[in-house]
């Protein structure tokens, strides 16, 4: 079983819709949670950060944790056509000096 | 707000050559990482670094990689032999601790 993994299949969706993505894996010791944007020829950029289990906002950005379940989601609400983008989870065990582990990222474009 | 610098933005290199990508980091990051990303797949992690010496490093990292913080600015990659399948985005990112990690735009490095 893959580390993370995440559908990659684009998502397509009519500008102020609520846009849906989500990750789930398969290491318990994942602790912290970061959901980045990625523009065309840019590099990641962090959108949010949690950690363990729960939600957090953020403007029109909601992260959920579930490690029971072992699956984290970014919910955008409103979304909007500068919301199109690659979106990829990532993770990690441990706070401090520690590698993340990525998935393979959901491309995301909002429609005027 | 402060960014992670990379340079060159694109890279085309002969196969066997040896290529150095170089990465500013932030300037108060202790932390430093490589990771890559070869076209439709995942960002997958390369090397940490902390004060002066790796942290940790993948299995990708072989004896062909080498990384180096020459000066208190700098953060490199080297690749002593290229091969072919070297071609990807190459991301740096940088950390202060307790935060996440941030990164740079990447260098394209195209292997001929």
């Amino acid at each position: 079983q893959k580390e993370v993994e995440q559908d990659p299949g684009p998502l397509s969706v009519p500008e102020g819709a609520i846009v849906s993505l989500n990750c789930t894996y398969s290491n318990s010791a994942f602790q912290y949670f970061m959901w980045y944007r990625q523009y065309s020829r840019k590099g990641p950029e962090l959108l949010m950060y949690t950690y363990s289990s729960g939600n957090k906002e953020d403007g029109r950005f909601t992260a959920q944790v579930d490690k029971s379940s072992k699956y984290i989601s970014l919910f955008i609400r409103d979304s909007q056509p500068s919301d199109s983008a690659t979106y990829l989870c990532a993770m990690s065990v441990y706070y401090g000096n520690n590698r993340l582990a990525f998935g393979k990222g959901n491309q995301v474009v909002v429609i005027p | 707000e402060p960014e992670v610098t990379q340079t060159p933005s694109h890279q085309v290199t002969q196969m066997g050559q040896e290529v150095i990508l170089r990465c500013v980091p932030i300037s108060n990051h202790l932390y430093f990482y490589w990771y890559r990303q070869i076209l439709g797949q995942k960002v997958e992690f390369l090397v940490s670094f902390y004060n002066n010496e790796i942290s940790e490093k993948s299995e990708i990292f072989d004896d062909q990689f080498s990384v180096e913080r020459p000066d208190g600015s700098n953060f490199t990659l080297k690749i002593r032999s290229t091969k072919l399948e070297d071609s990807a985005m190459y991301f740096c990112a940088s950390m202060r601790v307790g935060q996440p990690q941030h990164f740079g735009d990447g260098t394209r490095l195209s292997i001929l």
